[in-house]
C-alpha cells in the first residue's frame, strides 16, 4: 500500500448506530487531519493530530470522536449522527512542519439516515 | 475573515480547447499562501500548486500556468489544450502562513468533452 488509504470507501449508517472511518498513511509523515466536504460547501478542517496529538478542533460536534493511536493511523468515530452529516470524509497527512502540502486519501462517503 | 471564491461551478469545454479557473480571496493577512487541489472522481484531491504571497511570478508546468495577481486578490488557473483527463473538480484555497488552516473555495466542476 502507498500513500494514504481509507477504508470503508461507502457507508451508510441510522442515526443510532455507531460506526468508525479509519485512515492510514504510508508516507513516514507526523501529521494527519480529517476533512468533511458536503455537497455545495467548501471543505471544511475537522481535527489536526500532530505526533498524536489532537492540535485542531474547528468546533466539531462531540458525536465525531477523532482517535490517533500512532502517527499512521487515524480514526473517526461516529455516533448518533444527523442526516445532515452526510458527507465525503476526507484524511491527510503531511510532514509536521510541512502542512501546506498535505497528501490526501481518496475518502469515505458517508450516508445517513 | 478568510474567503475564497470559486464564482465557476462548472464548465464544460472541447478537446483541445483552453480554460481558465477564476478563484478570488479575501484575507486581512499580509503572509498567506495560495492552493490549487485537483479532486478526480476517485475523490482524492490531488496537491497541484502552492504560491505565496510575496511572491507574484507566475508559473507554468507544462499545460498548467497560474496567474496571481494581488492588486485584485485573484489566483487564476488556465489549462491549454485541454484533455479528457482534465475532467475533475478544482479547488482553489489559501492558508495563513503560520497555522493549518485551509480556507477552500466550493469547487469548479470542470467536463472536458471529447
Amino acid at each position: 500500500e502507498t500513500g494514504v488509504t481509507q477504508t470503508p470507501r461507502h457507508l451508510v449508517m441510522g442515526m443510532t448506530n455507531k460506526k468508525s472511518l479509519k485512515c492510514e498513511q504510508h508516507l513516514g509523515h507526523n501529521a494527519m487531519y480529517w476533512y468533511k466536504q458536503s455537497a455545495k460547501k467548501p471543505l471544511e478542517l475537522m481535527f489536526v493530530y500532530n505526533f498524536k496529538e489532537q492540535t485542531e478542533n474547528n468546533s466539531v460536534p462531540s458525536r465525531f470522536s477523532p482517535e490517533c493511536p500512532n502517527s499512521s493511523h487515524l480514526f473517526l468515530h461516529l455516533h448518533t449522527l444527523q442526516p445532515e452529516d452526510s458527507a465525503l470524509y476526507l484524511c491527510a497527512s503531511s510532514q509536521e512542519d510541512r502542512w501546506e502540502t498535505q497528501y490526501f486519501g481518496p475518502g469515505t462517503r458517508l450516508l445517513v439516515l | 475573515a478568510q474567503k475564497v471564491t470559486q464564482a465557476q461551478t462548472e464548465i464544460s469545454v472541447v478537446e483541445k480547447e483552453d480554460v481558465t479557473l477564476d478563484c478570488v480571496y479575501e484575507t486581512r493577512d499580509t503572509t498567506y499562501y495560495l492552493f490549487w487541489y485537483k479532486q478526480p472522481p476517485s475523490g482524492e484531491l490531488v496537491f497541484l500548486i502552492r504560491r505565496n504571497s510575496f511572491d507574484e511570478q507566475n508559473e507554468i508546468s507544462g499545460r498548467y500556468s497560474w496567474n496571481f495577481q494581488k492588486s485584485t486578490s485573484s489566483f487564476n488557473f488556465t489549462i491549454t489544450a485541454s484533455q479528457v483527463v482534465d475532467s475533475a473538480v478544482y479547488f482553489c484555497a489559501l492558508s495563513e502562513m503560520n497555522r493549518s488552516q485551509f480556507y477552500f473555495g466550493t469547487g469548479t466542476s470542470l467536463t472536458v468533452i471529447p
